[in-house]
């Protein structure tokens, strides 16, 4: 069963713009991480954060933001007055807590989002 | 400190060669990992190491090989490359299993 569900495959806005990338995962585990990596062109996996499961405080860093609701089980990205910059694939992850039949604090992909910035 | 560095960047094999590829990291980290990338598809574990000498098998395993001989290295070996190996391969090393450290990918071409 697949745990990281990203439904939205490609969106593309205009600079400026707000965007949000959705997240959905499912896990039996009370203790578990989410990730949020950028995939820019070049090809580098970029970590941007982590949240575990008992910290369901909103974050932000700069045009960055992150809703954590355990309720529907989303972990939700928005990008605040989007750039060119920002244009890449944004993958989301769940890693859960060692020693619950995990392998090891693998990290379970979503499919990613491909997000286009146009100027 | 280079993090996580991936030999060779680049590689096109025929169907049936054999190859290696290479993690190192210098970050003392226990545990390293190895991923392929295919289109839509996000990353899927192949093996993994939870220490020198340990190795295990991940989600996609069948068709490749690993070696943890030390600590700072953990080699992915094709035997006998087949095309369904195409794809970008990731390695990552993490000190805490919660947070790991990617290298920069080797794109594999195999014809």
């Amino acid at each position: 069963a697949q745990k990281v569900t990203q439904a939205q495959t490609e969106i593309s806005v205009v600079e400026k713009e707000d965007v949000t990338l959705d997240c959905v995962y499912e896990t039996r585990d009370t203790t578990y991480y989410l990730f949020w990596y950028k995939q820019p062109p070049s090809g580098e996996l970029v970590f941007l954060i982590r949240r575990n499961s008992f910290d369901e405080q909103n974050e932000i860093s700069g045009r960055y933001s992150w809703n954590f609701q355990k309720s529907t089980s989303s972990f939700n990205f928005t990008i605040t007055a989007s750039q060119v910059v920002d244009s890449a694939v944004y993958f989301c992850a769940l890693s859960e807590a060692v020693g619950r039949g995990s392998t090891l604090g693998r990290l379970y992909f979503g499919r990613g989002t491909q997000l286009t910035v146009w100027p | 400190n280079a993090g996580v560095t991936q030999t060779p960047k680049f590689r096109v094999l025929k169907t049936g060669q054999s190859m290696t590829l290479l993690c190192a990291q210098d970050m003392n980290h226990e545990y390293m990992y190895w991923y392929r990338q295919d289109p839509g598809m996000g990353l899927r574990l192949i093996h993994y190491s939870v220490g020198e000498g340990t190795t295990a098998k991940g989600e996609v395993p069948d068709g490749y090989n690993v070696s943890r001989l030390k600590k700072q290295n953990f080699l992915l070996g094709l035997e006998s490359a087949a095309p369904s190996q195409t794809s970008v391969y990731f390695c990552a090393s993490s000190y805490d299993m919660y947070e790991q450290y990617f290298g920069p990918g080797t794109r594999l071409t195999v014809t």
